[in-house]
């Protein structure tokens, strides 16, 4: 069964850091391309980043780009999100999600973890 | 700026049949965006139900489907039941891997 658990979500003043990680299991993990997603309260679902299986390629939105650095770990099945200057507007639930092949472009979502809440606010 | 489309809010009857579309503020939804139809309930993660157009994810049952109906993706629901009522948000790839969701559609059945 595949299983995705986020942590890391935490209150956090502006202009700070956060990192947040997601655990996977269930799948081999260094063979599926991982995104994160992120939803703010209230609000719609906003792709943030993406990343290959091997790592070697990362997307971002233009909200995100210079501030946030997707990366992984495929020794211990982890997908991180590092965030710096962080501002208020990223104030929101923050999801991985395994996609369907180790493409990191097209390949599209198909499993989701439960999300992390981060709040950005002084 | 592009920006993808969806229905603020729809209803539908129990047991009837219901089609949300993802359209793009400018040009066509083809198969080459990849387009895919997101369920979330209030306090849930997204569940997926269906990718690349129309393949149904794990589980979904068949009664949820999606297609391109013109220059928009399409997510229709037939026998639609009670529990179908929750938001429905759909995601394009635009390029360089980068992604777009919709603004989503609550779906009301009543």
């Amino acid at each position: 069964e595949v299983q995705l658990l986020e942590s890391g979500g935490e209150l956090v003043q502006p202009g700070g850091s956060l990192r947040l990680s997601c655990a996977a299991s269930g799948f081999t993990f260094s063979s599926y391309a991982m995104s994160w997603v992120r939803q703010a309260p209230g609000k719609g679902l906003e792709w943030v980043s993406g990343t290959s299986g091997r790592g070697g390629s990362t997307y971002y939105a233009d909200s995100v780009k210079g501030r946030f650095t997707i990366s992984r770990d495929n020794s211990n099945n982890t997908l991180y999100l590092q965030m710096n200057s962080l501002r208020a507007e990223d104030t929101a639930v923050y999801y991985c999600a395994k996609k369907t092949s180790a493409s990191g472009d097209t390949a599209p979502f198909d499993y989701w973890g439960q999300g992390t809440l981060v709040t950005v606010s002084s | 700026q592009t920006v993808v489309t969806q229905e603020p809010s729809f209803s539908v009857s129990p047991g009837g049949t219901v089609t949300l579309t993802c359209g793009l503020s400018s040009g066509s939804v083809s198969t080459s965006y990849y387009p895919s139809w997101y369920q979330q309930s209030p306090g849930q993660a997204p569940r997926t139900l269906i990718y690349s157009t129309n393949t149904r994810s794990a589980g979904v049952p068949d009664r949820f489907s999606g297609s391109i109906l013109g220059n928009k993706a399409a997510l229709t629901i037939t026998g639609a039941q009670a529990d179908d009522e929750s938001d429905y948000y759909c995601v394009l790839y635009l390029r360089s891997g980068i992604w777009m969701f919709g603004g989503g559609t609550k779906l009301t059945v009543l």
